[in-house]
């Protein structure tokens, strides 16, 4: 079935400096989206994005985050600058439409020092 | 904001055992309500939607929703070993994004 990738699938940094994930949604989905699921923990919603517009933020998704998907390519989840309280696997999702099953990358583990 | 909780927190059960997971949200507006299967370490993988009250049935999955007691249920019959997992609920409306429950970790004992 359709997959959806993320690169890396760990990532250890520093506190403070800047980090971007990678997510590689399915090819023809318009939604994209980006959960934080801390060890063992609840999946949180922090941001959804549409027609090249963040659509939907919760407060989680902090000043330092930002989203963007140039010219089709990557979905990317940058953070910047970092805090040990980001340390967590985030999830890329995309979906074909509003309300329509999501599709789950394998996650990027971050683990901020 | 939709409030998604899961019950019960965990289960163990015997192989062939039928399987009830419930999941309650906040707004009567929800627009569809997605279960969902994820393995240790994986992405979470969909399993069955519905959108309207009442019961959908897909191979040994089946899930009720009851909007007017904002309650949705799945059900696993002849449940397997390989169904031990978690199972997250997950709810969303016209205007905003998916948000899903803490989970249920399930076990199925050979």
């Amino acid at each position: 079935g359709p997959k959806v990738l993320q690169i890396p699938s760990h990532q250890i940094i520093d506190m403070g400096q800047m980090v971007t994930l990678n997510c590689d949604p399915v090819s023809n989905h318009l939604y994209f989206y980006w959960y934080k699921q801390i060890l063992g923990q609840q999946m949180e919603f922090l941001v959804n994005f549409y027609n090249g517009k963040v659509m939907e933020k919760s407060k989680l998704f902090k000043d330092q985050f930002s989203v963007e998907r140039p010219d089709g390519s990557y979905f990317t989840l940058k953070i910047q600058p970092t805090a040990l309280e980001d340390s967590a696997v985030y999830f890329c999702a995309s979906s074909p439409g509003h309300s329509y099953e999501q599709y789950f990358g394998p996650g990027t583990r971050l683990t901020v020092l | 904001q939709e409030k998604v909780q899961q019950s019960p927190e965990s289960l163990i059960v015997p192989e062939g055992a039928m399987v009830s997971l419930n999941c309650s949200f906040s707004d009567s507006a929800s627009q569809s309500i997605w279960w969902y299967q994820q393995h240790p370490g994986k992405g979470p993988k969909a399993l069955i939607s519905i959108f309207s009250n009442g019961n959908k049935k897909e191979g040994r999955l089946t899930v009720y929703l009851n909007r007017a007691s904002l309650h949705v249920s799945l059900h696993i019959k002849d449940s397997q070993p390989s169904d031990s997992a978690v199972y997250l609920c997950a709810v969303s409306d016209n205007n905003n994004a998916p948000r899903f429950g803490a989970g249920t970790k399930l076990s199925v004992k050979p």
